[in-house]
């Protein structure tokens, strides 16, 4: 069964520094989106891309935050300049249709 | 208004047993709601889904009832098996095929079934 890939499974980065976070979603899927999970919470919406913009982005995406689909196979998420509370687990999903969502095994991110 | 609480926080069932987590919601313009299990170090996956025009739906011992009323649905897994153990999530959008509708997630309960 087709599986959304993320990359690397663990980042640990220092506060300030500029991480991507990298999701290969399943290849006929139009819809992708990027969550969080801060350790032992829910799991947060941050974006959703569709047709290469994004379609509707959550309070937590501010302008630290960007996604690109550089090209027709990579969907990535930056971060510019990390802080200590973005620490979390970064799922990547992506749908065919916008529903249901198939998600990634998730980035987990330490920012020291 | 956008928030779905759901309870309870962690959950212990005995083999065989029947596992009931509830959720409720706010924004009556929720349209779909899916559950999701997550297995430790994995990913949340969709188990199932309801739109608000059924008040029940049942995929193997797994059935989600909806009180569209009371705005509250609810997922119960019958026989409930040591395989079961894991955190499910109760979520909910407004729109659902056709749009990058994102969902809103329960807070999630940790199921442990015991033998």
């Amino acid at each position: 069964e087709p599986e959304v890939t993320q990359t690397p499974s663990h980042q640990v980065t220092q506060m300030g520094q500029e991480v991507i976070l990298r999701c290969v979603p399943i290849s006929n899927h139009l819809y992708f989106y990027w969550y969080r999970q801060i350790l032992g919470q829910k799991v947060e919406f941050l974006v959703s891309f569709y047709n290469n913009e994004i379609s509707e982005k959550s309070e937590i995406f501010d302008d630290q935050f960007s996604v690109e689909r550089p090209d027709g196979s990579n969907f990535t998420l930056k971060i510019r300049s990390t802080k200590l509370e973005d620490s979390a687990m970064y799922f990547c999903a992506s749908s065919p249709t916008g529903s249901p969502l198939h998600f990634g095994n998730g980035t987990r991110l330490t920012v020291t | 208004q956008q928030q779905v609480k759901q309870s309870p926080q962690s959950l212990i069932v005995q083999k065989g047993g029947i596992s009931i987590i509830n959720c409720a919601y706010e924004n009556t313009a929720f349209d779909y709601f899916p559950w999701y299990q997550q297995f430790p170090g994995k990913g949340p996956a969709l188990l199932i889904a309801i739109r608000p025009d059924v008040s029940e739906k049942k995929e193997g011992r797994f059935t989600i009832s909806f009180n569209k009323s009371a705005k509250q649905f609810s997922l119960h897994i019958m026989d409930s098996q040591p395989g079961d153990s894991a955190t499910y999530f109760c979520a909910a959008s407004i729109g659902w095929a056709g749009t990058a509708s994102k969902l809103t997630f329960g807070t999630g309960t940790r199921l442990q079934v015991t033998l």
